[in-house]
């Protein structure tokens, strides 16, 4: 299996709302990454979590909050969104996070409005 | 922190004809140089990467060649097709320290039949 999945594809949530995001792999990456990306513009890193410990936090505002239950899931957290967080979200993952490295693969992503 | 710039953001081309995108990269410590093809409403693809013990990566249509002295890589795609229209990255991942890829801005391909 050399696929990384997401859920769900669409969402539409209310600035009130809480919702999550879920990723998963079974490539036995030890390397996951969230990525939010705009139109017409390259991936931005947020997250990387290397063997299930966040590793780096591209300064993200809070209300993104993710989570790693496990080598294979990642998920990210959503809370009190404001209108500009609209856009395409990224899942990826990796063979290792640190020092070695290998080729990334995307997950086809959540598109996300908030309203 | 590392910083690509990649050339062009546009690039229009008219089918069999031969495409060549550029990216330079700031950091000495980046090893590691892949190339993603992203078509509208999709994933981003990785379609071929270069590792920086290497010069010239060639595969079919497409092939990457890195200048370490000069810190550039380039994407060259021959013999172009309309299904080569996209969104096209490069990006550079750094070994020295925190491990953080960073990406080009993107060039439009556009391959006329």
């Amino acid at each position: 299996d050399t696929e990384v999945t997401q859920t769900p594809k669409h969402l539409v949530m209310g600035m009130t709302n809480k919702k999550s995001l879920k990723c998963e792999q079974h490539m036995g990456h030890r390397a996951m990454y969230w990525y939010k990306q705009k139109a017409k513009k390259p991936p931005e890193l947020m997250f990387v979590y290397s063997y299930e410990k966040l590793s780096i936090n591209e300064s993200v505002p809070s209300r993104f909050s993710p989570e790693c239950p496990n080598s294979s899931l990642l998920n990210l957290h959503l809370h009190a969104l404001q209108p500009e967080d609209s856009a395409l979200y990224l899942c990826a993952s990796s063979q290792e996070g640190t020092r070695l490295t290998y080729e990334q693969y995307f997950g086809p992503g959540t598109r996300l409005t908030v309203t | 922190g590392e910083n690509v710039e990649q050339h062009p953001s546009t690039l229009s081309v008219q089918e069999g004809d031969s495409a060549v995108i550029k990216c330079t990269y700031s950091d000495s410590a980046s090893n590691y140089f892949p190339w993603y093809k992203q078509e509208l409403g999709k994933r981003p693809q990785l379609i071929i990467d270069i590792r920086s013990n290497v010069g010239e990566k060639k595969d079919q249509r497409i092939a990457v060649t890195l200048n370490k002295t000069a810190k550039h890589f380039s994407l060259h795609i021959t013999e172009t097709q309309p299904e080569d229209s996209a969104v096209y990255f490069c990006a550079a991942f750094s070994s020295g320290g925190s491990y953080i890829p960073t990406f080009g801005r993107g060039t439009s391909l556009i391959v006329h039949p």
